[in-house]
Order: C-alpha cells, then structure tokens, then sequence
C-alpha cells in the first residue's frame, strides 16, 4: 500500500498551460505538505496544510494555489505555468506539525 | 537568515568502508533534527531522527551525533553497500515550528 502517492508522476507541458498535481495519503497524518525540488536537488517548502487549513504559505507566485478537499488529500494547481517552474515536486505528510515527514516519489514538471 | 547544511557536495566511499557526512545548521532554536536518503527517482526517506537533548543516537548501520555547540551534526554509516548510494538531507525544525528547514543535500557514491 502506497502511504502518500501523488500523480502524475511526470508533466510535459507548454508554458502558459495550466496544470494540477494530486495528492493523497492514507497515514492518517493531519498535516500535508508541498515541496519543491530544483535541479540542484534544494528542498523547499511551499505550502503546508492542517486538517484542511493553510498554515504555511511561503514566497510562492499567487499562480501556485493548493486545495486540500479533506485532510488526506491535498492538490496543488499551477496557473499559466513558465519555464521556471520545471522542477520536481513532492507531496509529504506528517502526524504531527513539522515532524517527521513522508514522503511520495514525486512529480517531475517539464516546461517547454 | 536560517540556513542547514551545505550546496550538493559528493562523498565518494569505497564498499564496505564507514562514510560521514556532515550538515551545519544556524538556528540556535532548533530541537529536533532528521536524516533523510533520496535514491534516483524517489522521494525522500527518513533515515533517522535525534532530538536536541541528546547527543547521539544509533539505528541500524547509522548514527547520528549532534553538537549543539558548534551546531553541528553527522550521519556516520557504517560498512557503506552499494544500496546506499543515493543523496543524504539534513533537516531541522523548532518545538512549536510548523515545517521543516532542509540542507542542501550530500550526494554519496559507493565504488564496488
């Protein structure tokens, strides 16, 4: 059973596109995380939810906007997508606020 | 600003030798420390974890030591096989923080 799993796994798209990544754990963890990974392998964090609520929202362009339906899932969505933005992305959760996080394996975002 | 560790640097270890990396951190405040371990294409893996009130923990082939003095601290892995090459994080957090502050990752490769 996959714990935290986020799809696509791989996003080829022009620049202007809009896009969404999805993601979902089954933990059971209250807090979900979106990280970005640059090509330097930097891990960054986004944003972070707790039981649906926004509690870190970090230097992000407003075209990054996440939606968390329920507590096990939490999508992020990316408006008017630019080549910068290529990067790899990863959902994490965690039980309990900043702590141990898990994490999924990842969506690699290729803008052309 | 708050920084932890130190831009990808590479650790090249012969199998079956003992490898150290080392992660630096700048905020005073941190209490709780993780090691992550990022093979190709996956997303971080927790590794394991100490809190600021000890100094070492062992796990299996792994320790950790901290020395909040010169707010440092080290994942020695012991007799190093070919399955832990992959990119070694740092990560720290605070007692009432809400995410965690990664390092910038030490790549290891392990030579047959």
């Amino acid at each position: 059973d996959t714990a935290v799993s986020q799809t696509p796994k791989y996003l080829v798209t022009q620049m202007g596109n809009d896009k969404s990544i999805k993601c979902e754990q089954n933990l059971g963890h209250d807090t979900m995380y979106w990280y970005k990974q640059d090509s330097k392998k930097f891990l960054k964090i986004m944003f972070s939810y707790n039981n649906k609520e926004l509690i870190i929202n970090e230097t992000v362009p407003n075209r990054f906007s996440p939606k968390s339906p329920d507590k096990a899932h939490l999508n992020l969505h990316i408006n008017s997508l630019e080549l910068g933005d290529s990067a790899v992305y990863f959902c994490a959760s965690s039980q309990d606020r900043g702590r141990v996080h898990t994490f999924g394996s990842g969506t690699r975002l290729t803008v052309v | 600003g708050e920084s932890v560790g130190l831009h990808l640097p590479t650790l090249s270890v012969q199998e079956g030798d003992n490898s150290i990396i080392n992660c630096a951190y700048s905020n005073s405040a941190s209490d709780y420390f993780i090691w992550y371990k990022q093979e190709s294409g996956k997303g971080p893996q927790f590794i394991i974890d100490i809190r600021s009130n000890m100094d070492k923990r062992q796990g299996q082939r792994v320790t950790v030591l901290l020395n909040k003095t010169v707010k440092h601290l080290s994942l020695q892995i012991a007799a190093t096989q070919p399955g832990d090459s992959a990119v070694y994080f740092c990560a720290e957090t605070q007692a009432a923080g809400n995410k965690l502050t990664f390092g910038g990752g030490t790549r290891v490769l392990v030579k047959p």
